[in-house]
């Protein structure tokens, strides 16, 4: 069966420049998870989906982050004027409710390089 | 401050051997996870723990939850190169529903 899938695999980019990043959520599952993971640093929660709206998006590192999911399923998180700290991986997890009850299944990951 | 401590960072063994991963908090948890994330992958979940005190084991693994939930360890019995891997550990603070991960420890296990 299909798991969560992200695109793109890889994406190098220059300082400035805005990225969007795609996640498919497995089908059914109403919570969706952004997390970053860099270096050393474990996996760092971004913000939360249930349905279409993000009840949480407390671990938005600042105003150039954003995220939005449509029709309950596929996600996009935007990163505006990207620098070179936010080169990472950024992970998608869905879950069929909610992370207290809910498996977090995750994706491979987008591979961001910001030059 | 990282909320979930974890230690070591990085181990090396050699297959056959023995290892114990441990995972610290002052927090309590109502629930806490264990991932294993290979490169290139996102991490896959292991085990879930929500009592204290709770002792749950798949095949070589023994997962361990604290009495008053706020530690976990993983100890893994005569290890395999299979199990190379970064170990993560996972929580939900009591009363939220956010998931805070360790930094995770690198296992290698040589042949």
């Amino acid at each position: 069966g299909a798991g969560v899938s992200q695109s793109p695999s890889n994406k190098v980019t220059e300082k400035g420049k805005d990225v969007e990043l795609r996640c498919d959520p497995i089908s059914g599952h109403t919570a969706l998870y952004w997390y970053r993971q860099s270096l050393g640093q474990g996996l760092e929660f971004l913000i939360y989906f249930q349905g279409n709206s993000a009840p949480d998006k407390s671990g938005l590192p600042s105003d150039r982050f954003s995220a939005e999911r449509t029709g309950g399923s596929v996600s996009t998180l935007t990163i505006q004027r990207t620098q070179q700290e936010d080169s990472a991986v950024y992970l998608c997890a869905s879950s069929l409710v909610s992370a207290l009850v809910g498996t977090q299944y995750f994706g491979p990951g987008t591979r961001l390089l910001v030059l | 401050t990282q909320l979930l401590e974890q230690s070591p960072q990085f181990l090396s063994i050699q297959e056959g051997e023995n290892l114990t991963v441990y995972c610290n908090s002052s927090s309590v948890f109502s629930s806490l996870q264990w991932y294993r994330q290979e490169p290139g992958e996102g991490p896959v979940l292991l085990v879930t723990v929500v009592t204290g005190g709770e002792v749950k084991k798949l095949k070589r693994l023994t997962f361990q939850f604290g009495d008053a939930r706020k530690d976990s360890s993983l100890h893994i019995t005569a290890a395999q190169p299979g199990d190379t891997g970064l170990y993560l550990c996972a929580g939900v603070v009591a009363g939220s529903y956010q998931l805070t991960f360790g930094k995770g420890t690198k296992l290698s296990v040589i042949p």
